[in-house]
């Protein structure tokens, strides 16, 4: 069964460094999503994505943020200058198209910013 | 904006009994989905039921049912005949027809099934 994957499982960074989160999504998808959970509190909305350009994104998504799918496949999320209240699970997701209501998510990406 | 609440972190259910999972949410919309999504330890998130705000009746997938109260704003998820393997975060999540794809999530119920 067809599935988003997400690499690496758990990201180390110190603050000020960039981090890249990589993301697979499912190859027929058409939209794409980040979205984010704090420890202990609910999942955020980052960003959705759909023909190489953001379709949506949340106040989160500050200038820190960005996103890209550089080859056709990959869709990354990149923290410019990471701080510590970027620790979070990340969550990547993908759909087949805006009419169909279900997304698929990866496991998530545990990034710890110290 | 649409606010998703799970008031239950954790809950705990004896093997092959039925468990209940509580979530309510604030809209002004009238047309909208809503979904239960189950993540095991370390696995992605998978859809378990949905339901669309404009169908009267319960979703229902095995032994994976909703309750959808619209007029209470109230999206419960009943598992009955639990199994070991139903142990995971739920989370209930809301979609608008109208402002986008993306999705409001809850906090998340940690669910324990006791042998």
């Amino acid at each position: 069964e067809p599935e988003v994957t997400q690499t690496p499982s758990h990201q180390v960074t110190q603050m000020g460094q960039e981090v890249i989160l990589r993301c697979v999504p499912i190859s027929n998808h058409l939209y794409f999503y980040w979205y984010r959970q704090i420890l202990g509190q609910k999942v955020e909305f980052l960003v959705s994505f759909y023909n190489n350009e953001i379709s949506e994104k949340s106040e989160i998504f500050d200038d820190q943020f960005s996103v890209e799918r550089p080859d056709g496949s990959n869709f990354t999320l990149k923290i410019r200058s990471t701080k510590l209240e970027d620790s979070a699970m990340y969550f990547c997701a993908s759909s087949e198209g805006s009419w169909v209501t279900e997304a698929f998510f990866g496991q998530g990406t545990r990034l710890t910013v110290v | 904006a649409q606010t998703v609440t799970q008031s239950q972190p954790e809950m705990s259910v004896q093997e092959a009994e039925t468990v209940t999972l509580s979530c309510t949410y604030d809209t002004s919309e009238s047309d909208y989905y809503l979904f239960w999504y189950k993540q095991p330890p370390s696995r992605q998130m998978i859809l378990v039921i949905r339901q669309e705000a404009y169908k009267q009746q319960n979703a229902t997938e095995n032994r994976f049912s909703v309750n959808f109260q619209k007029a209470a704003k109230s999206f419960s998820l009943k598992i009955s005949d639990s199994q070991l393997g139903d142990a995971a975060m739920y989370f209930c999540a809301y979609r608008s027809t109208n402002t986008g794809n993306q999705f409001y999530f809850g906090t998340g119920t940690s669910l324990t099934v006791i042998p």
